[in-house]
């Protein structure tokens, strides 16, 4: 299966500010998605990011606030803009090469927002 | 969609068999189910993933009845190690048709004793 380099692991950030999250992963993947967990909570699906395209984002989660690249088949990055204390979360990069293989994730991002 | 739905919490002992079960109702005709584990502060990991009848690998046995409506995941002989949160997913197929969706449930944390 696929590994998946997740940059940063964890970061502080301050009120108002943007971080951006890389998910790189060792070979061509068909799909990736960027999720969110909240502490003591499942996983949440914020957008398929698709390559050489806008991102296709579920509902609650827009573009302003979670841009999102994916400039080719292995690499994409997350954004979480004008950040409040509400985005302290884990920020995961998901992969797949197709649907009967299963999907692999990151380690995750911690981001505290203070 | 498809939603699943497991017990909040499970709790067991070193050595015993744990069986986890996953109610899908409306799984439609070309989705996988598929398993995964997580352990605090790690991405979820693929444990299995099946269609029908039963599937088994080294880690564990998946049971899906003939209506598909369910899953089992069995855990032969679970350790302290295998303490962590299962989630049971159902692929779906998203909105616009496009991308195929990993969407997670609540998921089964699941506490072995010693």
């Amino acid at each position: 299966s696929a590994v998946i380099s997740q940059k940063p692991s964890r970061d502080i950030c301050q009120r108002g500010t943007s971080l951006t999250i890389q998910c790189q992963v060792d070979s061509q993947v068909t799909m990736m998605f960027w999720y969110r967990q909240q502490p003591g909570q499942s996983l949440t699906l914020i957008a398929t990011a698709n390559q050489g395209s806008e991102a296709t984002y579920e509902s609650g989660f827009v573009i302003d606030k979670f841009p999102i690249s994916r400039p080719n088949l292995t690499f994409s990055t997350l954004t979480v803009s004008n950040m409040s204390p509400e985005d302290s979360s884990i920020y995961l990069c998901s992969v797949t090469q197709g649907r009967r293989y299963g999907y692999t994730f990151g380690s995750g991002t911690r981001l505290t927002v203070v | 969609l498809a939603k699943t739905t497991q017990p909040i919490s499970m709790d067991s002992y070193e050595g015993q068999e744990v069986n986890i079960t996953c109610s899908h109702n409306n799984i439609a005709t070309n989705d996988y189910i598929t398993w995964y584990q997580q352990f605090p502060s790690q991405g979820p990991r693929f444990i299995i993933q099946g269609y029908k009848t039963k599937v088994t690998n080294e880690v564990a046995s998946l049971f899906i009845p003939a209506d598909r409506k369910s899953s089992t995941l069995s855990l032969p002989r679970v350790s302290l190690s295998d303490t962590a949160v299962y989630y049971c997913l159902v692929g779906a197929q998203h909105a616009s048709g496009g991308s195929y969706i990993p969407t997670f449930g609540r998921g089964t944390s699941l506490i072995v004793h010693p």
